[in-house]
């Protein structure tokens, strides 16, 4: 596709549920990043995929939070038991490479935990 | 402890005014990118700055890299309405984190007003 898709855009879940979003990067694009942005709080890091491996993971806030990328394309975010902490905006990015590469954000899913 | 200091968190200027936008660490950083983002979109890359002293100009835009790769400034001259938004500083390749992990941040909210 022309950009970074993601979906859901929205998506509201009960505290407890699991939860999956999707990301479908730039087409031949190797990295893809995902980021969370809550209110007040920036953009915060959570795992990069080079390719199907994820050489950086050190982000994700807990064992609830897991990531995988298959076909060296699409990726999945998976939260296990949300909380209402885990509310917040959840942005995938991919780039050509890893380094120098300008990184091109989908417009994110906006996960809401009540 | 943020890693990136921005400042200020938010900016209400009129039309055809001077602002600076200031990122600060004491981490020094092997790259700083500035992204703006705008409501229900995900940031948009303007620039990367990579050596220290570095000034790159973008039309009404001046970037800044300090000598000593730990600081950032965003100049913008006569503002216009179309400038407003969210502006995000971002460092890369701090505490031997891969490229793609950024440290972003909390931004600077612009409003320009007509």
């Amino acid at each position: 596709g022309a950009g970074v898709s993601q979906s859901p855009s929205n998506k509201v879940t009960e505290k407890g549920k699991d939860v999956e979003l999707r990301c479908d990067p730039i087409s031949g694009h190797t990295a893809l990043y995902w980021y969370r942005q809550s209110l007040g709080q920036g953009l915060e890091f959570l795992i990069y995929f080079q390719g199907n491996s994820a050489p950086d993971k050190s982000g994700l806030p807990s064992d609830r939070f897991s990531a995988e990328r298959t076909g060296g394309s699409v990726s999945t975010l998976t939260i296990q038991r949300t909380q209402q902490e885990d509310s917040a905006v959840y942005l995938c990015a991919s780039s050509l490479g890893s380094s120098g590469n300008t990184i091109y954000f989908g417009e994110g899913s906006w996960l809401t935990v009540v | 402890t943020q890693l990136l200091e921005q400042s200020p968190q938010f900016l209400s200027i009129q039309e055809g005014e001077n602002l600076t936008v200031y990122c600060n660490s004491s981490s020094v950083f092997s790259s700083l990118q500035w992204y703006r983002q705008e409501p229900g979109e995900g940031p948009v890359l303007l620039v990367t700055v990579v050596t220290g002293g570095e000034v790159k100009k973008l039309k009404r835009l001046t970037f800044q890299f300090g000598d000593a790769r730990k600081d950032s400034s965003l100049h913008i001259t006569a503002a216009q309405p179309g400038d407003t938004g969210l502006y995000l500083c971002a460092g890369a390749g701090i505490h031997g984190g891969s490229q793609g992990n950024l440290i972003f941040g909390k931004g600077t909210k612009l409003s320009v007003k007509p």
